[in-house]
């Protein structure tokens, strides 16, 4: 199946810098890209995804981009504030086979006050 | 519209147990899904159906996990004789067929197995 790999695993920030995660993938054939945001014994929540027909997306603070050719995306965190502080998956899927999402094995940011 | 929802939160057993959890999808949600979620790791798939039927268990360990959506609207994922490496948080997601993108993540079980 599709592996992605999420680097850093640990992310410490200070407020009111970027904080930038990034995420690879194998599989050619995925063609969606969500992040989300775990917080402390909560579930994954969605933040923002990105779709392959697209290279960038931004909901206000944050920034997805997309690099098909270097199966590569990323997640970019403008303007970090105390409330960004949590865990970070990004997940890829395929529109073929089994279509299952494959998960990142998280970052933690932490953004300094 | 109301979310995911799951139960138990929290489960403790010793090994040799069994444990069932349960998840209700969001109403119209015809795809459920179920995720084994080691601390400080990402989710991973155990197994999910479209309706009632299983779409990919490949992942799911068939000699002590099961999992049945019989009606094709709640799910009930078992755990037979639980192992110390089964300690986790479990968690069921959903999504519309017509938009399987978008899964929505229910709060999850925490088992600890001693």
């Amino acid at each position: 199946g599709e592996q992605v790999e999420q680097l850093p695993s640990i992310l410490r920030v200070q407020e009111g810098s970027s904080a930038s995660i990034n995420c690879s993938y194998e599989d050619s054939a995925s063609n969606y890209f969500p992040w989300y945001k775990q917080e402390p014994g909560e579930n994954p929540k969605l933040i923002i995804d990105i779709r392959s027909n697209m290279e960038r997306k931004q909901i206000q603070e944050l920034i997805v981009l997309l690099d098909k050719k270097a199966k590569r995306f990323s997640l970019h965190i403008t303007d970090t504030q105390p409330g960004d502080s949590a865990m970070y998956f990004c997940a890829a899927r395929a529109n073929t086979g089994y279509q299952n999402f494959y998960f990142g094995k998280g970052t933690s940011l932490t953004v300094i006050p | 519209e109301a979310g995911v929802t799951q139960s138990p939160r929290y489960a403790v057993l010793q090994e040799g147990q069994a444990v069932s959890f349960w998840c209700d999808p969001i109403s119209g949600h015809d795809t459920l899904y179920w995720y084994q979620q080691p601390r400080d790791q990402g989710p991973q798939l155990l197994v999910y159906f479209r309706d009632e039927a299983v779409i990919d268990n490949s992942q799911l360990p068939s000699d002590r996990f099961s999992a049945v959506r019989p009606k094709g609207t709640n799910s009930t994922l078992k755990i037979q004789s639980a192992k110390q490496g089964d300690t986790a948080t479990y968690l069921c997601a959903s999504s519309r067929q017509i938009n399987q993108d978008t899964q929505y993540f229910g709060p999850g079980t925490r088992l600890l197995v001693l």
